[in-house]
C-alpha cells in the first residue's frame, strides 16, 4: 500500500475554499485514491474517490494531475461544522483492509 | 436507522476485566471490519469477516482479543483480561465485496481504569 504525506493540521475561516494536498508518490497503476471525513467521537465518513483527473460530488472536488503523485481535496465555501480529521488514503483495494495515517485536523474559524 | 451500528457507545471497565462489543452492520453487507483508534492516530486495521469467516487477523490483535461472526450477521469483539493500554475508540465498518468504500459506525469509546 502506497504510504501518504498530508499535513498534520489546517485553519481557515468560514465561507473560504479549503484545499489539502496529500503526496503519494509510490502510487501503483492500479490503486484509487480516497478521502475519509472523521468528526470527534464518529467513525469515518467517506467523502470521494477517484483515479485520475477530477472528480466532483455533493461535497467535495478531487484533483488528481496526470502522474498521480499527489491529490487535492478541495473543500468549497466551508462552514464551522467542516471542522474534521480528513484522511487521504491511497491503495485501498476493493475488498482490502484500510490503512489511516494520522491524517489532516482542518479547523474552521468563524 | 439503516447505517452500521456498535452497542455499547461508551464502556468503562476496570483491568483484568473481560468486556465484549457488538457490531450490526448495514443488512446486505457480507464484509466486517473492526478498527482501533487511539487519541489522535488514525483508525488501526484489527481484523475482518466475509461472511462468517475471519479472513485476517493483525498482529495487533494479541491472544486477549477474540473476534466472532457466527451467522455472517452481526459481529462481538472481545477483549479478555483488559489492560490500560486497551484504552481506545473500537470501530466497526462494513461493506459488500467489490464495493468502493466501508461504512463505518459510531465506535465504542473503551476506557480501562
Amino acid at each position: 500500500l502506497a504510504k501518504t504525506t498530508q499535513p498534520i493540521s489546517m485553519d481557515s475561516y468560514e465561507g473560504q475554499e479549503v484545499n489539502i494536498t496529500c503526496s503519494h508518490n509510490n502510487i501503483a497503476t492500479n490503486d484509487y485514491i480516497t478521502w475519509y471525513q472523521q468528526f470527534p467521537s464518529q467513525g469515518p465518513r467517506f467523502i470521494i474517490q477517484g483515479y485520475k483527473t477530477k472528480v466532483t460530488n455533493e461535497v467535495a472536488s478531487l484533483f488528481i494531475p496526470a502522474d498521480r503523485k499527489s491529490s487535492t481535496l478541495s473543500l468549497p465555501r466551508v462552514s464551522l461544522s467542516d471542522t474534521a480529521v480528513y484522511y487521504c488514503l491511497v491503495g485501498e483495494g476493493r475488498d482490502d483492509k484500510i490503512i489511516f495515517g494520522k491524517g489532516t485536523r482542518l479547523h474552521i474559524l468563524p | 436507522d439503516t447505517g452500521v451500528s456498535q452497542d455499547p457507545r461508551h464502556k468503562i471497565t476496570k483491568r483484568g476485566q473481560n468486556v465484549t462489543f457488538r457490531c450490526d452492520p448495514i443488512s446486505e453487507h457480507n464484509r466486517l471490519y473492526w478498527y482501533r483508534q487511539t487519541l489522535g492516530q488514525g483508525p488501526e486495521f484489527l481484523t475482518y469477516f466475509q461472511n462468517e469467516a475471519q479472513l485476517e487477523k493483525s498482529r495487533l490483535l494479541s491472544d486477549r482479543f477474540s473476534a466472532e461472526r457466527p451467522k455472517g450477521s452481526f459481529s462481538t469483539l472481545e477483549i479478555q483480561r483488559t489492560e490500560q493500554g486497551d484504552s481506545a475508540m473500537y470501530l466497526c465498518a462494513s461493506k459488500r465485496t467489490g464495493q468502493e468504500t466501508q461504512y463505518f459506525g459510531p465506535g465504542t469509546r473503551l476506557l480501562v481504569l
